[in-house]
């Protein structure tokens, strides 16, 4: 029983590259979510979806880009980061009620 | 827009104690309200999720209550133990014609001393 499983768990890139966070989720939930957690500012919603095809902006969208192609995966680019993108990101699925969350991509930007 | 407070920051106590934590919120107009457990470097796990209609919710030494109307929410810990030790966060799930959309509080980051 998977849940919600996000790759990669660590991740070290430098000022100006670009990679891609992958959330998948097992449990046909519609909603899909992207937070960031910084220490004494809690969980920041980046960007989320409310099925297939679809996505929204949240409170923290600049610098990053996401895509749901397909419903179980819900993809969180950065296209060039900036060392204020370092922080644990973590994906949640819900299927409009109660939200189940991966264990954390933490990302640093050197 | 909606904010979450949880107040304490940071609490600590001896093995034993019964405890509470509070959540508080801005915007009533809430579906649900949503108790985590994270461990340091970890995910989020949920404890108890207590809908709009309910008064409160309890799962084994957990008792979380809500009041909507005064925007407030209390986790009760009964009898804590070292193992309880961990950042407690509330979030709130509100509808919008834009989707579900779940906001959380900044946490209590308790440790229970033998």
């Amino acid at each position: 029983n998977a849940g919600v499983t996000q790759t990669p768990k660590f991740r070290v890139l430098k000022t100006g590259q670009s990679m891609t966070l992958l959330c998948a989720q097992d449990m046909n939930h519609e909603y899909m979510y992207w937070y960031r957690q910084d220490p004494g500012m809690g969980l920041r919603l980046i960007h989320y979806s409310v099925g297939e095809g679809t996505t929204a902006k949240g409170e923290v969208p600049d610098g990053y880009n996401v895509s749901r192609l397909k419903k179980q995966n819900f993809l969180l680019g950065l296209e060039s980061a900036a060392p204020s993108q370092t922080s644990v990101y973590f994906c949640a699925s819900s299927r409009g009620t109660e939200a189940f969350f991966g264990q954390g991509t933490r990302l640093t930007v050197v | 827009k909606q904010e979450v407070t949880q107040i304490p920051a940071a609490l600590s106590v001896p093995e034993g104690e019964n405890l509470v934590l509070n959540c508080s919120f801005t915007d009533s107009a809430i579906y649900n309200l949503q108790w985590f457990r994270q461990d340091p470097g970890k995910g989020l796990t949920s404890l108890l999720l207590i809908q709009s209609s309910q008064r409160e919710q309890t799962s084994g030494r957990l008792n979380a209550s809500l009041d909507k109307s005064s925007g407030r929410s209390t986790l009760y810990i009964a009898a804590s133990q070292p193992g309880d030790s961990a950042t407690y966060l509330c979030a709130v799930l509100i509808l919008t014609g834009g989707g579900n959309k779940l906001t959380f509080g900044t946490g209590t980051q308790l440790k229970v001393e033998l």
